[in-house]
């Protein structure tokens, strides 16, 4: 296992609220991605944060936002929920933004929206 | 636009069988590749990764992939699978330059019968 924690496991919402998913990285790390992983799809990337500062952001709304935290914790959060924001949530640490940095993923959120 | 395929998805072998995933990419620049395996309940782990150098790359559990930079192609192997090798397989890819995060494949299940 990795030193990487997501809470809460599982969360069931209603469409059109609001969620907040948490993620505490690795020791030593500093840098905090975020994916979505639909079902039967790879993760794709919704953002990154690197020293409480977005670093990069896919291909997502405005809806999704987040927060990186001095002790390098992240939150994710998600506004105006739609049924197709169901998915498995995850987080990833790294040491740095690097390239050469290797991305050490926690367990998930698993979200589902009805 | 970046984007990475695995053209197996679902692989059903027998104990002992060799093992072969196809993993292309479309990125004409300088790219980091990566394998990451999602046993049942479980994180996604790193198999291997290749960012320079001999294009034979050796991760654990005897798993092993070649990059052939001309194909833009990744494909992981393993001569002889075993039952515990039941997994999804997950083949990514990171840019050396641009925003620093992995891009995904669709991912390939690997049932492998005793």
């Amino acid at each position: 296992e990795t030193g990487v924690t997501q809470s809460p496991t599982h969360l069931i919402k209603t469409r059109g609220q609001q969620v907040t998913l948490r993620c505490s990285s690795q020791s030593g790390h500093n840098t905090v991605s975020w994916y979505q992983q639909a079902l039967g799809q790879g993760p794709q990337f919704i953002f990154q944060y690197y020293r409480e500062e977005e670093n990069g952001r896919g291909n997502f709304p405005p809806r999704f936002s987040g927060l990186q935290f001095p002790n390098y914790s992240s939150e994710l959060n998600v506004n105006a929920l739609e049924l197709d924001d169901s998915a498995l949530y995850l987080c990833a640490s790294s040491e740095s933004s690097g390239v050469s940095y290797e991305q050490y993923f926690g367990p998930g959120t698993r979200l589902t929206v009805t | 636009a970046q984007s990475v395929s695995q053209h197996n998805h679902h692989v059903i072998l027998s104990e002992a069988a060799s093992l072969e995933l196809g993993c292309n990419y479309s990125y004409g620049g300088t790219v980091n590749l990566f394998w990451y395996v999602q046993y049942p309940g479980q994180h996604l782990q790193l198999l291997l990764k290749y960012f320079s150098g001999d294009p034979l790359v050796k991760g654990i559990k005897g798993f092993e992939a070649e990059f052939i930079k001309s194909k833009f192609s990744f494909n992981l192997r393993k001569p002889s699978v075993q039952w515990s090798d039941t997994a999804e397989y997950f083949c990514a890819v990171k840019r050396q330059t641009g925003a620093n995060n992995l891009f995904f494949g669709t991912g390939t299940r690997l049932t492998v019968i005793p």
